[in-house]
């Protein structure tokens, strides 16, 4: 089945804490992104990736690094979490010059 | 960036249509169209895109105007498994992987009514 998958889906941990979510596709897709999900705020994107070891960021970088060092896989990582990364965060997918974004199922992420 | 301006809530009928509207009147010829969809507790969706030309799949359809300064998302037969957030989402035209971004806003809230 093609998917999106992300662990874990909830993680509590306190602040400076570093932390690592893992995103991984099966679909051989060269762009992935993370979002992160706020009330009011809607869906920010982070960063993305064009293809393995390309990344940008996207518009709300700062606090989060990314990797590609594999077609499949874009962890994000967040060196020393604050409470202000507390949020709902999202991979997705693209396959090259296809329209079609496929998101995972989400990552509930509180920092204390 | 363009943006879309769409209603904060909408209310329909199960087994009706439905028109959800968003308005995009600073579009660029090269601007896709694109609506999502995110149920509650899930990941945003994909539902359709399209360029220019009135577009159908198997779950909607998505009706442009002429001047693509709006579009309508039409459900043909809401279900109550239809109930999310719909956004309307302009990316710009890419070549191979180019810079292509989607911005989410804040989408419509349909609510279906048994």
């Amino acid at each position: 089945e093609a998917q999106v998958t992300q662990n874990p889906r909830y993680l509590i941990t306190v602040t400076g804490k570093k932390l690592t979510v893992t995103c991984s596709q099966n679909m051989n897709h060269e762009y992935m992104s993370w979002y992160r999900q706020d009330p009011g705020l809607g869906l920010r994107q982070i960063y993305y990736s064009m293809n393995v070891e390309v990344t940008d960021k996207g518009d709300v970088p700062e606090g989060y690094k990314v990797s590609r060092k594999e077609k499949r896989n874009f962890p994000l990582i967040l060196e020393s979490p604050s409470p202000n990364q507390t949020s709902l965060y999202f991979c997705a997918s693209r396959g090259g010059i296809r329209h079609e974004q496929f998101f995972g199922p989400g990552t509930r992420l509180t920092v204390l | 960036d363009a943006k879309t301006t769409q209603p904060n809530s909408m209310e329909s009928n199960e087994e009706e249509p439905v028109h959800l509207p968003c308005n995009h009147s600073t579009i660029s010829g090269t601007d896709y169209i694109h609506w999502y969809r995110q149920l509650p507790s899930q990941g945003p969706e994909y539902v359709i895109h399209g360029l220019t030309s009135n577009v159908n799949n198997r779950m909607a359809s998505l009706a442009i105007a002429e001047d693509r300064k709006s579009s309508t998302l039409i459900l043909h037969r809401a279900t109550l498994r239809d109930a999310a957030v719909y956004y309307c989402i302009l990316s710009i035209s890419y070549s191979g992987a180019g810079s292509y971004q989607l911005t989410f806003g804040k989408g419509t809230k349909l609510s279906v009514i048994p």
